[in-house]
């Protein structure tokens, strides 16, 4: 099992210019989240879903749209990038939702994509 | 919204010594997950705690959920060159339900 992977790892893009980032896990997991990390501020939900079909609103949305056609892929895009928006992006996917129990809410991510833009 | 405070933000210690890693909230948790994130890859779940009070251990590593549920630490014995890495704890719970809040997180490094 590959787990969860993201492509591309790395992007250079200039201000005004849109991607999308991809995300496929292989664990069958309902849940599936969309992170940013910059440094000394750890990681902010910036969408995430709960089945195929759905998303919803984390932290820090503005500027993203998000996509889950599939119930293993979930896109994140940038439609028109700024500056503020380099970080580091992690995809995570999660059996289910974290909670008062001790099983399956492990969150499992993907190893990230670092994103500059110019 | 809720937040959790990590402390210290930076550790620079010696193979051997001992160290204490603090995640501190005002807001109560109904579990709580330490992480732990190697340069270029993604953070991998160590453990999670549930009960207020709760005390896990992980060979050298021992995982402190406070009795109110609005604190955690993480204790390192005898540290290892390869305990080096970024230690983030998260919360679940409150108003943040089924989702992870993050703390900034504690990046330790271990001389040899």
């Amino acid at each position: 099992n590959a787990g969860v992977t993201q492509t591309p790892k790395f992007r250079v893009l200039k201000t005004g210019q849109s991607m999308t980032l991809l995300c496929a896990q292989d664990m069958n997991h309902e849940y599936m989240y969309w992170y940013r990390q910059d440094p000394g501020m750890g990681l902010r939900l910036i969408h995430y879903s709960v089945g195929e079909g759905t998303t919803a609103k984390g932290e820090v949305p503005d500027g993203y749209n998000v996509s889950r056609l599939k119930k293993q892929n979930f896109l994140l895009g940038l439609e028109s990038a700024a500056p503020s928006q380099t970080s580091v992006y992690f995809c995570a996917s999660s059996y289910g939702l974290a909670g008062p129990w001790l099983s399956n809410n492990e969150q499992f991510f993907g190893p990230g994509t670092r994103l500059t833009v110019l | 919204t809720q937040l959790l405070e990590q402390s210290p933000q930076f550790l620079s210690i010696q193979e051997g010594e001992n160290l204490t890693v603090y995640c501190n909230s005002s807001s109560v948790f109904s579990s709580l997950q330490w992480y732990r994130q190697e340069p270029g890859e993604g953070p991998v779940l160590l453990v999670t705690v549930v009960t207020g009070g709760e005390v896990k251990k992980l060979k050298r590593l021992t995982f402190q959920f406070g009795d109110a549920r609005k604190d955690s630490s993480l204790h390192i014995t005898a540290a290892q060159t390869g305990d080096t890495g970024l230690y983030l704890c998260a919360g679940a719970g409150g108003t943040s339900y089924g989702k992870l809040t993050f703390g900034q997180g504690t990046i330790l490094t271990v001389h040899p």
